[in-house]
């Protein structure tokens, strides 16, 4: 089956630079995705990796390793806006996007 | 500068009736499509449409439909609402569809939906 794992919920500190990982397992494999997505809201995508290696945008980061199944969000100079969640999403052969439910950070002054 | 609409932005529904869940973009994009998302489950896909004219079902097709007359717009029904279908509805568009560039999606901000 085709999956996605990442910690439920995280915890930082505003200034601070907070990492988080992502695992997963998919029918085939056509590039990941990173959305932040505030409470109450829409997800807002942050970045996109099709190739193997790191991806920078500003503050944000997104690393990938096709060969692990693994990808990374590096979130640098931490913000109270960012406390959101954020979701990983693989898309597969068949231009599928598998969502789960992301990862909960939450920012603490 | 508009991006996607959807309306409306919250309704309460009696179990039974008929609701339609509106949608429009002006982005020109060719790909649309209606999730889902329920407290704690990642987005579910209801149905989906690569251009105006075709519609596909998606992961969670039971109880809606949906049709496609033009590139902007794209409307979501429950035929007969249950309990069940409250949840929140997110519609969003990409220029991919099926073509292997980025594709990312932006979404609308959503209908919240209770059916009583």
């Amino acid at each position: 089956g085709q999956n996605i794992d990442q910690p439920t919920e995280m915890t930082a500190t505003e200034g601070a630079i907070v990492q988080i990982n992502c695992t997963y397992q998919t029918s085939g494999f056509n590039g990941l995705f990173w959305y932040q997505q505030h409470a109450g809201e829409a997800p807002t995508f942050l970045s996109y990796n099709v190739l193997d290696g790191l991806e920078e945008k500003g503050r944000f980061s997104s690393f990938l390793s096709r060969s692990k199944g693994y990808s990374y969000l590096l979130l640098k100079e931490l913000q109270m806006k960012d406390s959101a969640s954020y979701l990983c999403v693989p898309r597969d052969s068949n231009y599928q996007l598998i969502w789960g439910a992301g990862t909960k950070l939450i920012i603490k002054p | 500068i508009a991006g996607i609409t959807q309306a409306p932005t919250s309704q309460i529904l009696a179990a039974g009736r008929r609701m339609t869940l509106r949608c429009t973009q002006d982005m020109r994009h060719n790909a649309m499509y209606w999730y889902r998302q329920d407290l704690g489950l990642g987005l579910r896909l209801i149905h989906y449409s690569n251009t105006a004219g075709t519609t596909g079902k998606g992961e969670v097709p039971d109880g809606y439909s949906v049709s496609r007359a033009n590139t902007d717009d794209f409307p979501l029904t429950l035929a007969s609402a249950v309990p069940s279908q409250t949840s929140v509805y997110f519609c969003a568009s990409s220029d991919s569809g099926t073509r292997p560039n980025t594709g990312e999606l932006f979404f609308g901000e959503g209908s919240r939906l209770t059916v009583l």
